[in-house]
């Protein structure tokens, strides 16, 4: 089975800098998705970045960026000219592409980001 | 502005008592999942459909819990009896899938229900 981990359960950073958020994953497919979803205190989940395994090339968001590196399985999520908007918690999520249970997500156990003013 | 409504955004309720949970999809979609939330288990699959068709249900405890959706617009989630350990979060999301597993369908969101058993 996959597994999801989010090594920190707390971040925080001042408004206008950069913070980059961690997240490793177990698999043993080949082929996959890695989500990050942001959770602000309004319980809404929303999709803020994906990318695709067999994509070498790192997916961009405006000011949200991740660095993908395929044999580490690391997926961690940068955060640039951070504003108060992007408190939330964060999540990062697999889902497989080859599966029979591919459309499945699995989430980490999330970080809550704090952004100081 | 297409979304997932759930109803209730709230629900409190007493042990034993029946607890009954609605989503409605984004129109069209025709991939609907069911996730529940709590601090220590985080976010989980509880089932999902594709076509009305239940695909998965095996994050579900089955004793007490049901997944139906009786129209494409509908989908339920039902607890029976409820227990306090069944408080908590519950996401209803919808998608778009094609038969193709590699077909790629961002999955949206509703506010989910918050549910406090007693």
């Amino acid at each position: 089975a996959q597994t999801v981990t989010q090594s920190q359960p707390e971040m925080s950073v001042q408004e206008a800098e950069t913070v980059t958020l961690s997240c490793t994953y177990d698999t043993s497919e080949s082929d996959y998705y890695l989500f990050w979803y942001k959770q602000p205190p309004s319980r809404q989940m929303i999709l803020v970045i994906r990318q695709e395994a067999y994509k070498q090339q790192n997916a961009t968001e405006n000011r949200f960026s991740v660095n993908f590196q395929k044999a580490a399985k690391s997926f961690s999520l940068k955060i640039s000219d951070s504003q108060l908007g992007d408190a939330a918690m964060y999540f990062c999520a697999y889902r497989s592409a080859i599966s029979r249970g591919a459309q499945k997500l699995v989430f980490g156990q999330g970080t809550r980001l704090t952004i100081n003013p | 502005d297409a979304r997932v409504t759930q109803t209730p955004r709230d629900k409190v309720t007493e042990m034993g008592q029946e607890v009954t949970m609605r989503c409605q999809p984004i129109l069209g979609h025709n991939t609907v999942f069911w996730y529940r939330q709590t601090m220590m288990q985080g976010l989980e699959l509880l089932a999902y459909f594709r076509n009305r068709a239940p695909l998965d249900d095996s994050g579900m405890p089955k004793d007490r819990f049901s997944a139906e959706m009786p129209d494409a617009t509908l989908a339920t989630l039902k607890i029976q009896p409820s227990e306090p350990r069944d408080s908590a979060v519950y996401f209803c999301a919808s998608g778009l899938s094609s038969g193709s597993i590699k077909f790629y369908n961002e999955q949206f969101f509703g506010p989910g229900t918050r549910l406090t058993v007693l």
